[in-house]
C-alpha cells in the first residue's frame, strides 16, 4: 500500500504568487518525521523542511512552511511568493524507524 | 566542504555486467541509504546501513547488494545488471537516526542496462 501520496502530478502558480503542495501519509507510529525535497531539472535533491509527529507547531523555513494536519495524516508544502527558480519536482518524504519512503512527487511549474 | 560523492555519475552498460557504484561522505554520518528513482514511483529505498557492517533491505533490495566496511564508504553492486534496474540512483547519509535529521543526498548516478 502506498504510504505517502501526492495527489498533484503537476501544478502550475503564477510568479509571486502562493502555492501549496499536497501530502498525505499512512503510518500506525506514533513517532515519525515528514520531509519536503525539491529535485531542480539539474537533478539533486535538496533538502527544504521537516516536521517532527510531536511537534506541535507548523514547521516554517523562509518561503517555505509546512501545513500539519496530524490527525488528517497530511504535511502539505506552502511556497509563498513562488520564483521562478522554484520550478522543480517537488518529494514529500516520511521517516519510520529507519526506513524512509517517498511520494511519486509533483512538478512544480512558475509563470512568470 | 561537507557532501556524498557517488560514482560514476553516467553509465551505460550490457546485462549480467558486475557494476559498482560508489559512495563516500565526508561527514561522519552513521546513517547511509541507497535509493532508486523511477518516473511516477518517487524514490524508493533499496538498502540502508546504520552503521559500519550493519545493513539492512529497504523495500526493494533484490538484485542489489551493499556492503559497508568503512563508515565513510557504502558501494552498491550489481552482481548480474538487468534492464529494469535501469534507473537513476541516490546515495543519502545522515547523522544517526534522529527522526529530524534531514537525508544529504549525492548528485546521482545514471544507470542504463542495455
Amino acid at each position: 500500500a502506498q504510504k505517502i501520496t501526492q495527489t498533484q502530478p503537476g501544478m502550475f502558480v503564477q510568479e509571486k504568487e502562493a502555492v501549496t503542495l499536497d501530502c498525505t501519509y499512512d503510518t500506525s507510529d506514533q513517532s515519525y518525521g515528514l520531509f519536503w525535497y525539491k529535485q531542480p531539472s539539474s537533478g539533486e535533491m535538496i533538502f527544504l523542511i521537516y516536521q517532527g509527529s510531536y511537534d506541535e507547531q507548523n514547521a516554517t523555513e523562509g518561503r517555505y512552511s509546512l501545513n500539519f494536519q496530524k490527525a488528517r495524516k497530511s504535511a502539505n508544502l506552502v511556497i509563498s511568493a513562488s520564483q521562478l527558480g522554484d520550478s522543480a519536482m517537488y518529494f514529500c518524504a516520511m521517516r519510520e524507524g529507519v526506513i524512509m519512503r517517498f511520494g511519486a512527487g509533483t512538478r512544480l511549474t512558475v509563470k512568470p | 566542504e561537507a557532501q556524498v560523492t557517488q560514482n560514476p555519475r553516467y553509465l551505460i552498460t550490457v546485462t549480467g555486467k558486475k557494476l559498482t557504484v560508489t559512495c563516500s561522505q565526508n561527514m561522519n554520518h552513521e546513517y547511509m541509504s541507497w535509493y532508486r528513482q523511477d518516473p511516477g514511483l518517487g524514490l524508493r529505498q533499496i538498502y540502508y546501513s546504520m552503521n559500519v557492517e550493519v545493513t539492512d533491505k529497504g523495500d526493494v533490495p533484490e538484485g542489489y547488494k551493499v556492503s559497508r566496511k568503512e563508515k565513510r564508504n557504502f558501494p552498491l553492486i550489481l552482481e548480474s545488471p538487468s534492464p529494469n534496474q535501469t534507473s537513476l540512483y541516490f546515495c543519502a547519509s545522515s547523522s544517526g537516526l534522529g527522526s529530524n535529521q534531514p537525508q544529504h543526498f549525492g548528485d546521482g548516478t545514471r544507470l542504463s542496462i542495455l
